[in-house]
């Protein structure tokens, strides 16, 4: 079974550019999350999707981050303009669905972004 | 605002002993809880989940949860230095009613170093 796809894998920008991550989780998983994670921290819930619908956004910055998934099945999160604390691991995760012992979130291997 | 605190050491263990890894988590009503293994420049993976009070073995690993403490911890037997990565402590907070379970909370992570 293929894993949870991301690209690009490495994005190097200037602040006020603005950038864009791709996402596709594991064929069947209905949930698709977001986070950001920042050097020496744990990964941080950025969105979360049922399959197209937003289940929760609540610590999304909607000012410069917005994030889509049209037809519930990939996704893109986009940063516009991007500033230099945006420089951190952007972390791609599905599952299956939300009955108990099936809540596993299956990671991607990150996209690496670094705004000087 | 769910917190999970976990000492972000480092660790340090020698090979064969037991390893100990300790997280206390704010949420009261949390449901499921998670410890993922993350080596460096890689994305977490999930070593063990638990939802109910007690103990929970899997091989060299095991977690345990107390509700009443808030306060989860995974031991690692036989440290191998292989075992040398971040431990991250993730909570979920409820099922939603429709789909789609909560998106996880994690700590900072502690730094596990087994010394051979």
């Amino acid at each position: 079974e293929a894993g949870v796809a991301q690209s690009p894998r490495y994005k190097i920008i200037e602040k006020r550019q603005s950038v864009a991550f791709w996402c596709n989780p594991i064929s069947g998983h209905a949930t698709l999350y977001w986070y950001q994670q920042i050097l020496g921290q744990g990964p941080k819930l950025l969105i979360q999707f049922q399959n197209n619908g937003v289940v929760d956004d609540s610590q999304l910055p909607k000012d410069r981050f917005s994030a889509e998934r049209l037809k519930g099945v990939d996704s893109t999160l986009k940063i516009q303009p991007a500033k230099l604390e945006d420089s951190a691991v952007y972390l791609c995760a599905s599952n299956i669905g939300p009955d108990r012992g099936k809540e596993t979130q299956y990671f991607g291997p990150g996209t690496r972004l670094l705004v000087l | 605002q769910k917190e999970v605190e976990q000492n972000s050491g480092p660790l340090s263990v020698p090979e064969g002993a037991i390893a100990s890894l300790n997280c206390t988590y704010s949420d009261r009503v949390s449901q499921s809880f998670f410890w993922y293994r993350q080596y460096s420049g890689k994305s977490p993976e999930l070593i063990m989940s638990i939802y109910s009070n007690g103990d929970k073995e899997d091989g060299r690993f095991t977690a345990q949860l107390n509700k009443a403490s808030q306060y989860v911890s995974l031991l690692i037997r036989d440290s191998q230095p292989s075992d040398s990565a971040t431990y991250l402590c993730a909570v979920t907070l409820r099922m939603y009613s429709g789909g789609g379970a909560d998106g996880l909370t994690f700590g900072k992570g502690t730094h596990l170093i087994i010394q051979p």
